[in-house]
């Protein structure tokens, strides 16, 4: 079935990088843009970007740009979000999702919960 | 960028219909997609293109879309549709593609 599987939970101390995996299975992985998402607790969806996987393109929320970078390795159907001078905000869950059913984002990843702690 | 704006909270009885909205300038002429998250849980698509469920999301579960407001509505709501709702579009006018609006908590009373 189709489906995304996020890499598991991270920690990391303020000023580090963190970088997230999402591989694809049950679809042809370049046909559709990843998007990647972040939710902190209790607060609702914030979008940070997204990627073609067949081109590579990408393009950012402008809060994001020039902390974000959103990159692929089409061998193993897998994309990343690696987020730079992590600070205490920056604490959420991160999701990726795509859109090989419809226009919208119809299919998510589990989640990846990232803690950003000194 | 665009911006979507939903009520942060709607309490309807079971049984009864709840309607959510979502906001946006001149928002009929996008697709709007809506989503319910348990808590703990990734989003889930509900209704995409306004008005359409993916394979699997019960009829109760509706759209519509005109003027400057979209719809979800849930009729005969169960306990089990207790959940944060949000509504996205695509803008393609500035470089926030993706745009979700604040989400609206539905309780079941």
């Amino acid at each position: 079935q189709v489906q995304l599987v996020q890499s598991g939970a991270e920690v990391k101390k303020p000023g580090a990088s963190v970088k997230v995996s999402c591989k694809a299975s049950g679809y042809t992985f370049t046909s559709y843009d990843i998007n990647w998402v972040r939710q902190a607790t209790g607060q609702g969806l914030e979008w940070m970007g997204w990627m073609n996987p067949n081109s590579g393109n990408t393009g950012y929320a402008q809060k994001f740009q020039g902390r974000v970078t959103m990159t692929r390795n089409t061998s193993i159907s897998t994309a990343y979000m690696e987020l730079s001078s992590l600070r205490s905000e920056d604490t959420a869950v991160y999701y990726c999702a795509s859109s090989p059913y419809s226009s919208s984002l119809d299919v998510w990843g589990q989640g990846t919960t990232v803690t950003v702690s000194s | 960028s665009y911006v979507l704006t939903q009520p942060p909270s709607v309490s309807v009885a079971p049984g009864q219909t709840a309607r959510i909205t979502c906001g946006g300038n001149n928002i009929g002429s996008k697709s709007v997609h809506w989503y319910q998250q348990k808590p703990g849980q990734a989003p889930v698509l509900v209704v995409y293109d306004d008005s359409d469920r993916p394979s699997g999301i019960p009829e109760r579960f509706s759209g519509s879309n005109s003027g400057n407001t979209a719809t979800l509505t849930i009729s005969r709501v169960e306990a089990g549709d207790e959940a944060d709702y949000y509504c996205q579009v695509w803008d393609s006018s500035s470089d926030h593609r993706v745009v979700f609006g604040g989400g609206t908590k539905l309780t079941v009373l």
